[in-house]
């Protein structure tokens, strides 16, 4: 069985500030992991994948994650936070399989 | 390359009633998934459907049932509406052809259920 929690609800930063958002999983096998984004209204949008290559994934818009196999960890980082990253982001692990396990969501909140 | 889509974007309909929505997938792709999002449950996994056969189904009752024609476009039924599918439905395709891989999302239809 997989299954993956995002540590935060809300994380709140100001523009110009680094982002982290945290994402624990649990799985039985070697899984893939995925971070996506969602703007209101919107559908979802891919933002990095990891497929066991490189541990640190870059994705779009400076966003990147790094893979700890030790820690069960995938946690999103980006350097310097924009207003347009204001969004839901969700981390999915997928184990092998056709059907991903979505996390609950983190809501990112941007101040000027 | 045009995006997935779905009809119609904003539904409201009474309890009991049915409602079918539908998804046109990405071109060229065969798989098409249907997600539930609200706020209590987050983003739940309806089912999955590969080239006109369920090929994965989450756990959801049977009034949840789904469809894909020839051409990989698919429709969701929802047979005797609840309060509870009060929901953003989310189609998302892929081509499918690989264990679960990026998938691309619709921009979801809003159902209100009163």
């Amino acid at each position: 069985a997989q299954s993956v929690t995002q540590l935060d609800s809300h994380v709140s930063v100001s523009e110009g500030t680094p982002v982290l958002l945290r994402c624990n999983y649990s799985s039985s096998y070697s899984p893939s992991l995925f971070w996506y984004v969602q703007h209101p209204n919107k559908g979802l949008q891919l933002l990095l994948k990891y497929t066991s290559a490189a541990t640190l994934v870059k994705g779009i818009n400076g966003f990147e994650a790094e893979f700890k196999k030790s820690e069960t960890s995938f946690h999103l980082t980006k350097p310097s936070a924009h207003m347009s990253d204001a969004a839901e982001y969700f981390c999915v692990v997928s184990p092998g399989s056709y059907i991903p396990t979505f996390g609950r969501g983190t809501s990112l909140i941007v101040h000027p | 390359k045009a995006g997935v889509t779905q009809t119609p974007r904003y539904l409201i309909k009474t309890r009991g009633q049915q409602v079918t929505l539908s998804c046109s997938p990405i071109s060229g792709h065969r798989s098409v998934s249907w997600y539930q999002q609200t706020p209590g449950q987050g983003l739940q996994f309806l089912f999955e459907y590969f080239s006109e056969t369920q090929r994965n189904k989450g756990n959801f009752p049977g009034r949840f049932s789904g469809r894909q024609f020839s051409n990989s476009r698919s429709e969701m039924n929802v047979s005797t509406l609840e309060l509870g599918d009060s929901a953003l439905y989310l189609c998302a395709s892929s081509t499918g052809l690989e264990r679960y891989n990026e998938q691309f999302f619709g921009p979801g239809t809003r159902l209100t259920v009163l």
